[in-house]
């Protein structure tokens, strides 16, 4: 089956530096990729769209330069944090639809983020 | 506003003790229901799609259903390999991306 990876798998930071997390798609080309915000025992919240060639789409709420999305190719979307802060701690997951199954996605493992 | 609710939260059953997930959802418009299965640290691992009210889907100790209002995931006889948070999400009609509304999941632990 398809494969999202996330590297890395967890990172720890000094606050006020900046992160960049890569979501890629091993064996697909996905022109759409989500990101998506878990904090402990929570559910899974969009934050983003990232559109290969185009810029991405931000869930209301969520700040677009704190959060920078790059849609670099067809199998690669970064997320950057930007000035990190503890409260940016959280668990980031990226997804990806399935080829010709948009109602499928598949989930990146996740990168797990501790701002210091 | 499309909304997913999961009930209960948190769920503890014994080994071989069969019972149901219940996920709710408003919706404009159901492209689809996702239930995944998520391990603690790890991106979540889809198990069924549903598409209209009326369809079930199984594997191995899992049956998902679906109405126009709600789905279940019935676990028949679980294993404490079972034991991990299990998310609903759904797919609005409006979306042709791929964009997904989660609930906030029940975790469900299986006692030996």
């Amino acid at each position: 089956g398809a494969v999202v990876s996330q590297h890395p798998s967890w990172v720890i930071c000094k606050s006020g530096t900046s992160v960049k997390i890569e979501c890629r798609s091993l064996d697909f080309q996905a022109t759409t990729m989500f990101w998506y915000r878990q904090f402990p025992k929570k559910s899974l919240m969009l934050m983003a769209t990232s559109n290969e060639g185009s810029k991405a789409t931000y869930e209301q709420g969520v700040e677009k330069d704190k959060f920078l999305i790059n849609h670099a190719s067809l199998t690669l979307s970064t997320l950057t944090v930007t000035s990190a802060h503890p409260e940016d701690s959280s668990f980031y997951i990226c997804s990806a639809p399935s080829p010709g199954l948009t109602e499928r996605s598949y989930f990146g493992p996740g990168t797990r983020l501790t701002v210091l | 506003e499309d909304q997913v609710t999961q009930s209960p939260e948190a769920l503890r059953l014994q080994e071989g003790e069969s019972s149901s997930l219940n996920c709710s959802y408003t919706v404009s418009g159901l492209r689809g229901l996702f239930w995944y299965r998520q391990d603690p640290g790890k991106g979540p691992e889809f198990l069924f799609t549903l598409y209209s009210a009326g369809e079930e889907k199984e594997k191995e100790r899992l049956k998902a259903t679906l109405t126009k209002k709600e789905s279940f995931l019935h676990i028949t006889a679980p294993k404490p390999e079972d034991s991990a948070t299990y998310l609903c999400a759904v797919q609005a009609g409006s979306s042709n991306t791929g964009k997904l509304i989660f609930g906030q999941g029940t975790t469900l632990q299986v006692k030996p």
